[in-house]
């Protein structure tokens, strides 16, 4: 059971570059989450989906794009990356919202830079 | 007003102290609240959820005043292992969509 895992760990773009990170679940969880976190920022909520096939804009979508096509992933899209994206990107999977105190899993991160 | 605000430390502690951290939120309507910990260049992960009447979990004990609108934690026998970023964590009610909003977080360092 490996819970959320995220590929890549790391990666270094040049502004303009595009890439895709994914995120993958095996806890059937419904409800999967990508936030950025940045320093002095606390973490924001870009994009989340509340099961397959929908998805729904965070706090900052801007600059990012996500598709949710099987349950167990969730990928996170950058067409034309600039530098203020350089950040860390976290997934997270949850139950449904229906009950309080669900908790969130994150996976380990995604280190993103942008030159 | 942020929607989650938190005094960010450093706290500095021995080991043995005790320490407390506080945390307010904006939204009265919030229903859901936790303490996820982070430690350095890893995810967050839930410490523990805050129920109304408070809650205990060994050294960790939340407590919540909704007529404040504040979170506490607070760490009994600081151990060498608790050294962290706490994050407290408001579940933003309004769908049911499990929208959590963190705070920046409280950075603990605790001393030998």
């Amino acid at each position: 059971n490996a819970g959320v895992t995220q590929t890549p760990k790391f990666r270094v773009l040049k502004t303009g570059q595009s890439m895709t990170l994914l995120c993958a679940q095996d806890m059937n969880h419904e409800y999967m989450y990508w936030y950025r976190q940045d320093p002095g920022m606390g973490l924001r909520l870009i994009h989340y989906s509340v099961g397959e096939g929908t998805t729904a804009k965070g706090e900052v979508p801007d600059g990012y794009n996500v598709s949710r096509l099987k349950k167990q992933n969730f990928l996170l899209g950058l067409e034309s990356a600039a530098p203020s994206q350089t950040s860390v990107y976290f997934c997270a999977s949850g139950t449904s919202g229906g009950t309080s105190y669900n908790e969130q899993f994150f996976g380990p991160g995604t280190r993103l830079t942008v030159l | 007003r942020k929607e989650v605000e938190q005094d960010p430390g450093p706290f500095n502690v021995p080991e043995g102290a005790t320490v407390a951290f506080n945390c307010t939120y904006s939204n009265s309507a919030s229903q859901s609240f936790f303490w996820y910990r982070q430690d350095c260049r890893k995810e967050p992960k839930l410490l523990m959820s805050v129920y109304s009447s408070g809650n205990e979990d060994g050294r960790f004990t939340a407590q919540l005043n909704r007529a404040s609108q504040y979170i506490s934690l607070l760490i009994r026998d600081s151990k060498l292992s608790d050294s962290a970023t706490y994050l407290c964590v408001v579940n933003w009610e309004g769908g049911a969509t499990n929208k959590l909003i963190f705070g920046t977080g409280t950075l603990l360092a605790v001393q030998p």
